[in-house]
């Protein structure tokens, strides 16, 4: 199967900081990549979706200024928390999905921030 | 717009017995439906998927689900649980338009007693 990778798996930082999260794709090439956000004992909400080569689409209510998404090349996307602030805490799974035609979604391991 | 309904937050079962988790869900046009499983601090795991075909799905770690395209459903089975498949459970559809993402369930956790 497909592997996604995240860096780091988990990551502290003090508020008004920015951390970056890295979602590599090992083994193939994804033209698309979705940032998903879960809090404790929560579902996946999805933040946005990440296309190579053009501007991410965020959904409703999540403040691009704040997750920055940069989807560079077809192996690699990153996510940026700008000025963290400890509500900001929470796991961040990545995913992406073979060029068209696939039906799958392969996930990260995630990451989990915590802001202080 | 599409959505997935999980309606038990919590499922026990004791070991050996027959486990089931519940999914509705509700999507204009053909739905694509999965199921993850999550272990603690860990990312999310394929168990199975249905796109096409014959509506019982076999899938990982002897777990089964059955399409149910009139009641809308995709309920996840498995025929003798085992303490090990105690984990969060998410349903997620989507229907093959372009880049459309997954959207999942709120999850069910499940609980197998020794």
């Amino acid at each position: 199967g497909a592997v996604v990778s995240q860096h780091p798996s988990w990551v502290i930082c003090k508020s008004g900081t920015s951390v970056k999260i890295e979602c590599r794709s090992l083994d193939f090439q994804a033209t698309t990549m979705f940032w998903y956000r879960q809090f404790p004992k929560q579902s996946l909400m999805l933040m946005a979706t990440s296309n190579e080569g053009s501007k991410a689409t965020y959904e409703q209510g999540v403040e691009k200024d704040k997750f920055l998404i940069n989807h560079a090349s077809l192996t690699l996307s990153t996510l940026t928390v700008t000025s963290a602030h400890p509500e900001d805490s929470s796991f961040y799974i990545c995913s992406a999905r073979r060029p068209s035609g696939s039906h799958e979604q392969y996930f990260g391991p995630g990451t989990r921030l915590t802001v202080t | 717009a599409q959505s997935v309904a999980q309606p038990e937050d919590q499922v026990n079962v004791a070991e050996g017995n027959p486990l089931t988790v519940k999914c509705t869900y509700s999507v204009s046009g053909n739905p694509y439906l999965f199921w993850y499983v999550q272990y603690p601090n860990r990312g999310l795991q394929f168990l199975l998927k249905y796109i096409t075909g014959d509506n019982l799905v076999k899938g990982s770690y002897g777990f089964e689900a059955e399409f149910n395209k009139s009641q809308t459903s995709f309920h996840l089975k498995k025929p003798s649980a085992l303490v090990s498949d105690s984990a969060l459970y998410f349903c997620a559809v989507r229907v093959f338009s372009g880049n459309t993402p997954l959207v999942f369930g709120k999850g069910t956790r499940l609980s197998v007693i020794a």
